[in-house]
């Protein structure tokens, strides 16, 4: 039972353009979501998060909006940047202290 | 310093092999993560150390066998692997094991078992 799910394995955009990706969750017991960011040969980097208690959180070009009633997350880019093509990772944590990753989602951002 | 360091980065190793991955971090976090991840897949947890002391094995094998010898370092020692365990072993630590903070992870040591 996968409870973090990432439906689109890869997403393409322009530069300059908006990147959104999806995250859902089956688990109500997570109150804790995170956006990590992996370059090939290298270990995920944070990149933003989000409690349960609020429904969008904003990090410069970053924001990431969260559905709780549709269990439904996403991470929106403005602009994309060619840089910041790698794979993103969603992540939710329970109080526990444990962290469950999506399969993750490539993004390619075209110049 | 907000660097995890991992060494090595790539190993190869077989069946019969005693080997060691080793997790630096100097940060003064308390937790420390080893995850599995193989191609295409998400990052999988293997065990928690909070305080240097084992607070979560999730279900391993007894061929790994974790170790934190102080708050800086966390060890994973392998032996008598099986090749459907090689992977992405990577390393993480979180300044307390709450649920509301970020990990930082290191570069990760690419594993073969032949």
């Amino acid at each position: 039972d996968q409870q973090v799910k990432q439906n689109s394995p890869s997403l393409s955009v322009q530069e300059g353009r908006i990147s959104i990706l999806n995250c859902d969750y089956t688990n109500s017991m997570f109150d804790y979501f995170l956006w990590y960011k992996k370059y090939p040969a290298e270990g995920p980097t944070f990149l933003i998060s989000i409690s349960s208690i609020k429904d969008k959180n904003e990090d410069g070009r970053f924001t990431v909006f969260l559905n709780k009633s549709a269990k439904h997350l996403s991470l929106h880019i403005v602009p994309s940047q060619p840089g910041d093509s790698a794979v993103y990772f969603c992540a939710a944590s329970t109080n526990a202290g444990k962290s469950t990753f999506g399969d993750g989602t490539t993004l390619t951002v075209k110049p | 310093d907000t660097e995890v360091t991992q060494t090595p980065k790539h190993l190869v190793m077989g069946m019969t092999n005693k080997k060691s991955l080793k997790c630096e971090q100097h940060m003064g976090h308390r937790a420390m993560y080893w995850y599995k991840q193989k191609a295409k897949k998400p990052p999988e947890l293997m065990f928690v150390y909070s305080y240097e002391k084992l607070s979560i094995n999730e279900s391993v094998p007894s061929r790994f066998s974790p170790e934190c010898p102080n708050s800086s370092l966390l060890n994973l020692h392998l032996h008598a692997l099986q090749p459907e365990d090689s992977a992405l072993y990577l390393c993480a630590s979180k300044d307390r094991v709450l649920w509301n903070t970020e990990a930082f992870f290191g570069q990760g040591t690419r594993l073969t078992v032949v």
